[in-house]
């Protein structure tokens, strides 16, 4: 497929556990970005890669939130120490990167359930 | 942060009828999109209007822009029971280039 991949799609975890989240973004697409979704909500921003670096990590909420992009390609969100309060729809997009944000092309998601 | 507010939180019509969602925001933009999530899915770009353009048509979407109110609207006309789902304004801040700042969503419900 030529969209943007996220897995797992479901993660149920404990409360304490690390958790890693994947994105594969569409390829060539030099923008990548991270949201959070919570119940009846918009979407929230994380962080923004353009290529390998973090070009935008206001979003993230506290020090046990990282993010990587390594090769410019596949990003991975990593969660330390998880907290109820995580449970959330965490969204990945792309776009072809540039001055400007154009249209941003979303995977499905990554549900996860801190219980 | 929501940087948009859409206006009605839900909206429930009949197919065939006019849908208009409202979306209002704080700050100077370059560019507002519209977005639609149906029930546990992704979001689907619909439409990008521009800071210095007024109205956009893309089918049965129109979308208008003021400025000055901060304010922009989207009408979906002839609405079917698959135009169902949850729509989002999402505003690219001036000087913060390359992210986007989502509202809190409109729930449309077409029924047949």
């Amino acid at each position: 497929g030529a969209g943007v991949s996220q897995t797992p799609s479901n993660k149920v975890t404990e409360k304490g556990k690390y958790v890693e989240l994947r994105c594969d973004p569409i390829s060539g697409h030099t923008a990548l970005y991270w949201y959070r979704q919570s119940l009846g909500q918009g979407p929230e921003f994380l962080i923004y890669f353009q290529g390998t670096g973090a070009a935008d990590d206001s979003g993230l909420p506290n020090d046990r939130f990282f993010a990587v992009r390594p090769e410019g390609s596949v990003s991975t969100l990593k969660i330390q120490r998880t907290e109820r309060g995580d449970s959330a729809v965490y969204l990945c997009a792309s776009s072809p990167g540039g001055r400007s944000t154009g249209e941003l092309f979303f995977g499905e998601g990554s549900r996860l359930t801190v219980l | 942060s929501q940087q948009g507010e859409e206006d009605p939180q839900a909206l429930s019509i009949q197919e065939g009828e006019n849908a208009t969602m409202n979306c209002s925001y704080k700050t100077s933009i370059n560019n507002l999109q519209w977005y639609r999530q149906n029930s546990g899915r992704g979001l689907v770009h619909l439409i990008l209007i521009r800071s210095n353009e007024r109205e956009k048509h893309s089918g049965r979407l129109r979308v208008t822009l003021d400025t000055s109110k901060k304010s922009s609207s989207l009408l979906i006309t002839a609405s079917r029971a698959a135009d169902t789902a949850s729509y989002f304004c999402a505003t690219e801040v001036t000087g913060t280039a390359s992210k986007l700042t989502f509202g809190t969503g409109t729930r449309l419900q077409v029924t047949l």
